[in-house]
């Protein structure tokens, strides 16, 4: 089984839509939580954290639930610049030292 | 704001060639990373250093080595490189904390003919 592991996508959805990505984990001593965008190409960059009492920021909302291991994010009133891969990352303190693991990544392409 | 800095960005190699990627951060982050990543898969960690002097051993390895002398950077060589390690090369830092994320460098890609 892998260590974290998201949705295979890809997700085509017009403008405005909404649309969700799960991601599960496998270790439950993981500690911070992460969802990543990447452009075609380009490098991972943050978008944003994820807390336990779930969080928003403008039209992106994560939640975490410790209990079962999941992870999701909402994406409302997409935009044609959401299109990218978003990356579910888990970062785990062990043996002393800060490891993020990736998921492979769910592709969203957003259309007019 | 220069961040996470890999050079080179681009480069072509013949197998049993060998070669150094260079990352260097202007965060004074203590932890540094060295990532690859192939199509349809995750970032897949190569090796990590807690802080200057010191590394270890990720989840791939072998065909690699690492070192860091100065705590800004972090070196990733191929000794006599493979048409498998023809992939994107991506550094990363952060600072000691758990809770905090990694700030990645655009890439490096290499292709090994």
């Amino acid at each position: 089984r892998k260590e974290v592991e998201q949705d295979p996508g890809p997700f085509n959805v017009p403008e405005g839509a909404t649309v969700a990505f799960n991601c599960t984990y496998s270790n439950s001593a993981s500690q911070s939580f992460f969802w990543y965008r990447q452009d075609c190409r380009k490098e991972p960059k943050l978008l944003m954290s994820v807390y336990s009492s779930g969080n928003e920021d403008g039209r992106f909302t994560a939640q975490l639930n410790r209990a079962s291991q999941y992870i999701s994010l909402l994406i409302r009133d997409s935009k044609l610049s959401d299109s990218a891969t978003y990356l579910c990352v888990v970062n785990t303190f062990s043996g002393g030292y800060n490891k993020l693991i990736f998921g492979a990544g769910t592709r969203l392409a957003v259309h007019p | 704001n220069a961040g996470v800095t890999q050079t080179p960005k681009f480069r072509v190699l013949k197998t049993g060639q060998s070669m150094t990627l260079l990352c260097a951060q202007d965060m004074n982050h203590e932890y540094m990373y060295w990532y690859r990543q192939d199509p349809g898969m995750g970032l897949r960690l190569i090796h990590y250093s807690v802080g200057e002097g010191t590394t270890a051993k990720g989840e791939v390895p072998d065909g690699y080595n690492v070192s860091r002398l100065k705590k800004q950077n972090f070196l990733l060589g191929l000794e006599s490189a493979a048409p498998s390690q023809t992939s994107v090369y991506f550094c990363a830092s952060s600072s000691d904390s758990p809770y905090q994320p990694q700030h990645f460098g655009d890439g490096t890609r290499l292709s090994i003919l």
